[in-house]
Formats: C-alpha cells, sequence, structure tokens
C-alpha cells in the first residue's frame, strides 16, 4: 500500500545553519505531496505541497520538488531560525482520492542560538 | 477565523467509561478525519466522512464510533476506552475547492485512559 518514510529525528541544527529533512515515498499512480509543520501543543498546519513530477513547494524559506524518478520529496531551508523549531510531518495524498492521507513519523527540529 | 475547534483539549478517563470528543468546523468542508498520533508512529487515519451521513474506517477504526448528522461536526466516540487508546487526536477537514485538498487540523485532543 502506499506510504511515507521520513528520517528520524531529532535533528538540532544551529541558527543560520541548513536544513534538510529526507522523505520517501511509495504510492499507486500520481499521489499529491504534503509537508505538515507542528508547533509545541498545536495542530499540523501545512507549509507547502506539490502536486504533480517536478512541481516545487515553497513557503516561508522552505522549498521541497517531487522528484517522481527518486520518490521523494525532501524538504530544504537555507538558513534555519530558533522559531522553525517544531516537528515536521511528510504526507502523502492517495491519487484521486478526497480524503486518504498518509502521514510519515515526523521528525522533529530544534534550532538553537 | 476559519478554524477546526475539538473539545476538550485534554481528557483523563477510567477504562470503560464512555466519552465523546467533539470537532466542528466553520469553513463547511465536506471532508472531515480523525486521526490519532503516537510516538514513532506518526498519524494515523481513524475514520473519515466525505460529507454528511457518508463516513467510512481509517486504517485504526477499531474501540472508536463516529457520526456525521451535519456537515460543520464530527465527533468522536469512545465506547468503552481502554488503555491503548491513549493518545493524542486530531480532527481535521479539507474541501474538494482548496485545492488538492490540504487539511486543515484541529488542536488535538490529549486522552489518557487509566
Amino acid at each position: 500500500g502506499d506510504s511515507v518514510t521520513q528520517m528520524e529525528g531529532p535533528v538540532t541544527l544551529s541558527e543560520e545553519a541548513f536544513l534538510t529533512i529526507n522523505c520517501t515515498y511509495t504510492a499507486t499512480g500520481y499521489p499529491s505531496l504534503f509537508w505538515y509543520v507542528q508547533y509545541p501543543g498545536e495542530g499540523l498546519q501545512l507549509l507547502l505541497k506539490a502536486t504533480k513530477a517536478d512541481d516545487k513547494g515553497s513557503n516561508k524559506g522552505f522549498e521541497a520538488t517531487y522528484r517522481k524518478e527518486t520518490t521523494s520529496f525532501h524538504l530544504e531551508k537555507g538558513s534555519v531560525q530558533v522559531s522553525d523549531s517544531a516537528v515536521y510531518f511528510c504526507a502523502l495524498q492517495k491519487a484521486n482520492t478526497g480524503n486518504q492521507f498518509y502521514f510519515g513519523t515526523g521528525t522533529s527540529l530544534t534550532v538553537i542560538p | 477565523e476559519a478554524q477546526v475547534t475539538q473539545n476538550p483539549r485534554y481528557l483523563i478517563t477510567v477504562t470503560g467509561k464512555k466519552l465523546t470528543v467533539t470537532c466542528s468546523q466553520n469553513m463547511n468542508h465536506e471532508y472531515m478525519s480523525w486521526y490519532r498520533q503516537d510516538p514513532g508512529l506518526g498519524l494515523r487515519q481513524i475514520y473519515y466522512s466525505m460529507n454528511v451521513e457518508v463516513t467510512d474506517k481509517g486504517d485504526v477504526p477499531e474501540g472508536y464510533k463516529v457520526s456525521r448528522k451535519e456537515k460543520r461536526n464530527f465527533p468522536l466516540i469512545l465506547e468503552s476506552p481502554s488503555p491503548n487508546q491513549t493518545s493524542l487526536y486530531f480532527c481535521a477537514s479539507s474541501s474538494p475547492g482548496t485545492g488538492h485538498y490540504g487539511y486543515t487540523f484541529g488542536s488535538g485532543t490529549r486522552l489518557t485512559v487509566v
């Protein structure tokens, strides 16, 4: 079945460091891909998305490119801030469905000053 | 403000005592879902609803019930809670009109069953 695998954390970086969180997926058809962010004590918020191969999603300095050839959707940011400390979830929306999502296990990021 | 509202935020209960977690959205979304979040397992879907009176099982439905009598509400019912249902629960909603159905999540309900 469809699934998402993301790198395990926790990840600790210094402010202004480069961030990569790896995400790979298994799916039939052409799923949509998402990154969600969860700040402490809050629900998940949509960070960015890509709906077809080679699309690049971007938001708040974060980017991810939908790579069908490597079935990946890695999250990157060039210079992290303390306020980026959160848990990040990669997610897949099953092709041709409105409501079937599969989430990765989440990667905790801590950015230290 | 567009939002998904869950209540309560925190709940401690005893094994076997029926409880309901409420979920309401004010965005006129057709789709609503319940997820549980557990360490190392990420989010797993419990039940979802495509519209009023249309519900279906997700990946981990055992021990849960839902209903969708109105578009805005999607309560989660635990008829006889057990300790293995101790978890963080999230309600979420979406609509075909939001472009590939990105979810809006509630703030979560942390349930402890003793």
